[in-house]
């Protein structure tokens, strides 16, 4: 069974840090870019970060550009959201997410999602 | 960036009735990289469609989507009960990746 399973939520005070963490299972982990994507409470879907299948390449949103750090271990299947200073605007589920590939053409869409972990920043 | 805007923020219909959610680009989305979501309470999003008009695996046939450049449609031809749901469009033709608002499709 194809899974993503997030971990690491947690409530921390504005201006700290955390690491949420994704483990994946059933798929070819190291043939695939990961994004992380957050939904604040209410609100919709906003598209974090995301990582190159090596690990080579990283981008990020510029909400959140210089203050998280995304990064793989293939020979784990997992990949990590490293946050700082963080702030209140931040405080989301973040949720792991698979991109596609069709006929070897990368393409950032979703097809496979974790459950999210909860990231609350506040005082 | 692209920003996506979704219509109506929330649609209220009856079991077998039609559902229409509309998701307007501010520039048009390349080679009609759009795709939706659905959403139920407390889960993840599904991938329902890509491409703006193929339906990923296993999504049933009531659920169809068309459009290109600025405007797309995701339409449910007659809703069944568990279609009622929070529906989200994204675009990944250009960079950053952007999500619609998202629709409410909820029980009259």
């Amino acid at each position: 069974e194809v899974q993503l399973v997030e971990s690491g939520g947690g409530l921390v005070q504005p201006g700290g840090a955390l690491r949420v963490s994704c483990v994946a299972s059933g798929f070819t982990f190291n043939g695939h870019t990961m994004s992380w994507v957050r939904q604040a409470p209410g609100k919709g879907l906003e598209w974090v970060s995301a990582i190159s299948r090596s690990g080579e390449y990283t981008y990020y949103a510029d909400s959140v550009k210089g203050r998280f750090t995304i990064s793989r271990d293939n020979s784990k299947n997992t990949v990590d959201l490293q946050m700082d200073s963080l702030r209140a605007d931040d405080t989301a589920v973040y949720y792991c997410a698979k991109e596609v590939i069709d006929h070897a053409i990368e393409y950032w869409f979703f097809d496979v999602w974790g459950r999210g972990t909860l990231v609350t920043v506040s005082s | 960036e692209i920003v996506l805007t979704q219509s109506p923020g929330t649609l209220s219909l009856s079991p077998g009735e039609r559902a229409t959610v509309s998701c307007r680009a501010s520039q048009s989305v390349s080679s009609s990289y759009l795709a939706w979501y659905q959403q139920k309470p407390g889960q993840a999003p599904r991938l329902l469609m890509y491409g703006a008009s193929s339906r990923a695996t296993g999504i049933p046939d009531r659920f169809s989507g068309s459009g290109s450049g600025t405007d797309f449609t995701l339409t449910i031809s007659r809703l069944e009960p568990e279609d009622f749901a929070v529906y989200h469009c994204q675009q990944y033709g250009s960079s950053p990746l952007t999500f619609g608002g998202g629709t409410k499709v909820e029980i009259k």
